[in-house]
């Protein structure tokens, strides 16, 4: 099925550094969603985003949609243990068949070293 | 209050079996979504129910197949199992379709 080109497939870094992911498609979305998924669970919500060119933020989570509406990237400040998991970048288009569907991406596997 | 809940947490059945997976949403949703993720993917769309009606369908065989409840819960059914199936199957709702989803921590179904 389809799937949403994210990158950097994954990264290692080091506590305190800042990271930067991003997704992009061939086609446009409506909302773009960041969700972080940890061994066991499922997926948990991050930052929704509703309309081209918004930028928002959560706590040290800051994440864009892009103007073009086929694009969004996600950066996390000041990185802390904690933050270790895979995000996941999602769009959604609303209307037609995929009315409601999330796209996702194949994912960023994020390794934090203390 | 209870995040969507997801039962049971893993299945192991062999192939050709029948499988049922059982999703309650978060109170007050009206919508729910089943995906399939395979070990190193994103999650792939399988259904959209809101309002106990089929809204939106993933590129799944007929194998595959859904309802939701008065009550908001659904099920998702399985048959005639194939090794390929074998994946973590997830649910997540939302209040109206057009709201962010939020997920339940899924089912592993193992298929042998």
């Amino acid at each position: 099925g389809q799937q949403l080109n994210q990158s950097p497939q994954s990264m290692f870094i080091q506590e305190g550094e800042d990271v930067s992911m991003n997704c992009t498609s061939s086609s446009i979305f409506n909302t773009w969603l960041w969700y972080k998924q940890e061994p066991g669970e499922g997926p948990v919500l991050l930052i929704a985003l509703y309309k081209a060119g918004e930028l928002t933020s959560n706590g040290r989570l800051t994440a864009q949609f892009g103007i073009t509406r086929k694009d969004s990237f996600l950066n996390i400040s000041a990185s802390i243990p904690s933050d270790v998991g895979i995000y996941f970048c999602a769009g959604q288009l609303l209307g037609g068949t995929s009315y409601g569907k999330l796209t996702f991406g194949q994912g960023t596997i994020l390794t934090v070293h203390p | 209050d209870a995040g969507v809940t997801q039962s049971p947490t893993h299945l192991i059945k062999t192939r050709g079996q029948h499988v049922t997976l059982r999703c309650s949403p978060i109170s007050g949703h009206k919508s729910v979504s089943w995906y399939q993720q395979v070990l190193g993917q994103g999650p792939q769309f399988i259904f959209q129910y809101y309002e106990k009606e089929e809204r939106g369908r993933g590129n799944f065989p007929d194998r595959f197949s859904a309802r939701q409840f008065p009550n908001y819960s659904s099920e998702l059914n399985v048959n005639a199992l194939l090794l390929g199936d074998s994946a973590l199957y997830l649910c997540a709702s939302n209040e109206q379709v057009n709201q962010p989803q939020h997920f339940g921590d899924g089912t592993r179904l193992s298929i042998l």
